[in-house]
């Protein structure tokens, strides 16, 4: 049972463009929200998290956008930079838990 | 700068043998998490563990799986007779007592069950 779902397994685009990745949760317990990148052979880095008390975080060229009455949080990238091409997962966790519900991933590739 | 240390970082094992897969947290972290990735899927929570304690292994499958995090040293999931199902990047993230919501992962490591 997939908590936590990347329907986009890929997603390519220019550099200089922005990247939007989406991420869908069907746990309407689920109150704390992060986006990991992962390069092969790397474990998942840290990239942005979220709370369920905001709706928009932002931190330099990225930015997560929650939306919860759709259940839904996108990771928005830009400018695309070549480097930022990477496995880009989303995670979900309870108030109440510490495990990490992780979606399948999105592959990204930043075309030069 | 010591991240989260995984060893090793490839293991081969053939069915029936033991896995030990090891797992430093980060310095000053005392929350250790296992996640196991299959082919083609999402990170799997297994266990969570502070020093000497399991705090919650729902995600661990009921055999075969133990995991433990001593008050010295790293911590250790063991597989005892693998299966070919086992073939998996098993990945350690730690966590710090006052930051329980983000986790540092470690590279992790492969394991091959032939």
């Amino acid at each position: 049972d997939q908590q936590v779902k990347q329907n986009s397994p890929s997603l390519s685009v220019q550099e200089g463009r922005i990247s939007i990745l989406n991420c869908d949760y069907t746990n309407s317990m689920f109150d704390y929200f992060l986006w990991y990148k992962k390069y092969p052979a790397e474990g998942p880095t840290f990239l942005i998290s979220i709370s369920s008390i905001k709706d928009k975080n932002e931190d330099g060229r990225f930015t997560v956008f929650l939306n919860k009455s759709a259940k839904h949080l996108s990771l928005h990238i830009v400018p695309s930079q070549p480097g930022d091409s990477a496995v880009y997962f989303c995670a979900a966790s309870e108030n109440t838990g510490n495990q990490f519900y992780f979606g399948t991933g999105t592959s990204l590739t930043v075309i030069p | 700068n010591a991240g989260v240390m995984q060893n090793p970082r490839h293991l081969v094992r053939r069915r029936g043998q033991e896995a030990r897969l090891r797992c430093s947290p980060m310095k000053g972290h005392s929350h250790v998490y296992w996640y196991r990735q299959l082919p083609e899927e999402g990170l799997k929570f297994m266990v969570y563990l502070q020093k000497e304690n399991i705090i919650d292994e729902s995600g661990m499958p009921k055999e075969r799986f133990s995991a433990e995090f001593p008050k010295e040293g790293p911590s250790i999931l063991r597989i005892q007779q693998v299966v070919r199902g086992d073939s998996a990047a098993y990945f350690c993230a730690s966590s710090s007592q006052t930051d329980t919501d983000t986790q540092y992962f470690g590279p992790g490591t492969r394991l091959t069950v032939l």
